[in-house]
């Protein structure tokens, strides 16, 4: 029974399409979120919701658009890819709101545009 | 906003031996300091954290030192294994705050 779990693992696809990234979470927190990771591993917040609210949106192109149809999933819609996408893109949850909680991540998506 | 550096970048011990990484943060109005601990291709785990009102927490052969003053905190491992090594990250965030802010990560490597 996996925590939270995204899908696909793995994405290849061309600049200029769009793709999207799914997630859920069993177990039963507030809040999801999704954070990139680039090749030197920087581990960069992107998205936040709470309850399906959106409580922290980063500088983040808004080619990126994330939508919560309910608390336990956060999916992750990209437009016109770009090459600078490619990345591992983690989504993850917590049982309240704030910044001192526990993160449970997914296993991670890894995003490569050609 | 908060900004937390991590040293060092890459970090090789023998095994059995400690080692000990660093992170100093920016806000003093920071009291949440988590260690994410990510094995190679996989996710990101809480190993331990610790609260701005004590100056040391341990679990078993981690232990995580605070100082406020300095605004610095460090992880030190002890007897290292080679399950050990793994990137680490550090973070830092402000209670009440939305957000979370991690450390750049340091590679732990333990020679056989």
């Amino acid at each position: 029974d996996t925590a939270v779990s995204q899908t696909p693992k793995y994405l290849v696809t061309q600049m200029g399409n769009d793709k999207s990234i799914k997630c859920e979470q069993n177990l039963g927190h507030d809040t999801m979120y999704w954070y990139k990771q680039d090749s030197k591993k920087f581990l960069k917040i992107m998205f936040s919701y709470n309850n399906k609210e959106l409580i922290i949106n980063e500088t983040v192109p808004n080619r990126f658009s994330p939508k919560s149809p309910d608390k336990a999933h956060l999916n992750l819609h990209i437009n016109s890819l770009e090459l600078g996408d490619s990345a591992v893109y983690f989504c993850a949850s917590s049982q309240g709101r704030g910044a001192n909680e526990k993160l449970f991540f997914g296993s991670g998506t890894q995003l490569s545009v050609l | 906003g908060e900004n937390v550096e991590q040293h060092p970048s890459t970090l090789s011990v023998q095994e059995g031996d400690s080692a000990v990484i660093k992170c100093t943060y920016s806000d003093s109005a920071s009291n949440y300091f988590p260690w994410y601990k990510q094995e190679l291709g996989k996710r990101p785990q809480l190993i331990i954290d610790i609260r701005s009102n004590v100056g040391e927490k341990k679990d078993q052969r981690i232990a995580v030192t605070l100082n406020k003053t300095a605004k610095h905190f460090s992880l030190h491992i002890t007897e290292t294994q080679p399950e050990d090594s793994a990137v680490y990250f550090c973070a830092a965030s402000i209670y009440g705050n939305e957000k979370l802010t991690f450390g750049t990560g340091t590679r732990l490597t333990i020679i056989p």
